[in-house]
């Protein structure tokens, strides 16, 4: 199975803040990395797919980067709504796998 | 608008079946979307259970394999996961996610629509 890690596990941030996430594959997935946006109680919600592009209606604050087997998401300009924990996944092979998560908290 | 939405029972007990079921309304189980399940434990991580497409067809994750069924009903536009033999360490919110992909079912897949969750303890 390919191993998902994110780092760090938690950050804490302000409103307006800039805020990078990194995903690291345990061998190299090119570009199918996927990033997932879940609030407490909530079902996740697709931010990138795959390592860059844009999920319709996800603003253009968010932005992926990555090849290989190292990625980042960054939000810039962070807002309210960009709070809870974000997560990696993987389609590069199966089992699909996803990261431990890293939780984004307000400051 | 896609919507999915998970049914089924939120207490089994200990080595009997679970048993879910995925409503997809605004998409046919048909054509170029595969259709997946993903859990999450109290507090943890997610983790992919399974997909399936309309041939049939399914890809299960190893550790649950042994268990696990997944099937597809077209004429209702709902699919289902069984789990047998459950443990505690089943416990979790189950979701059914619809599963696009830019390649194969296999590979470039990414989770577009999921269900809102549905809860599932194991316990006597």
């Amino acid at each position: 199975d390919i191993q998902m890690t994110q780092f760090p596990s938690s950050l804490s941030a302000s409103v307006g803040d800039t805020v990078v996430i990194t995903c690291r594959a345990s061998l190299s997935i090119t570009t199918y990395l996927n990033w997932y946006h879940q609030q407490p109680g909530k079902a996740p919600k697709l931010v990138i797919h795959p390592a860059s592009s844009l999920q319709p209606g996800v603003p253009s604050r968010f932005r992926g980067s990555g090849f290989g087997t190292d990625f980042t998401l960054t939000i810039t300009s962070l807002k309210p709504e960009d709070f809870g924990t974000y997560y990696c996944q993987q389609s590069s092979n199966l089992p699909l796998t996803f990261g431990g998560g890293t939780r984004v908290d307000i400051k | 608008q896609v919507r999915l939405e998970e049914s089924g029972p939120g207490l089994v007990k200990p080595s009997e079946t679970l048993s879910l079921r995925c409503t997809v309304s605004n998409s046919s189980l048909i054509g170029s979307y595969y259709w997946a399940w993903v859990r999450q434990p109290p507090g943890k991580g997610l983790e992919w259970i399974g997909t399936i497409f309309d041939s049939g067809d399914s890809y299960y994750t190893p550790s649950l394999k042994s268990r696990l069924t997944m099937s597809m009903d077209t004429a209702t536009n709902q699919f289902s996961l069984r789990l047998a033999s459950v443990t505690a360490a089943d416990t979790a919110v189950y979701y059914c996610a619809r599963l696009a992909s830019v390649v194969t079912a296999s590979v470039g897949g990414f989770f577009d629509v999921w269900g809102q969750g549905t809860m599932v303890t194991v316990s006597s």
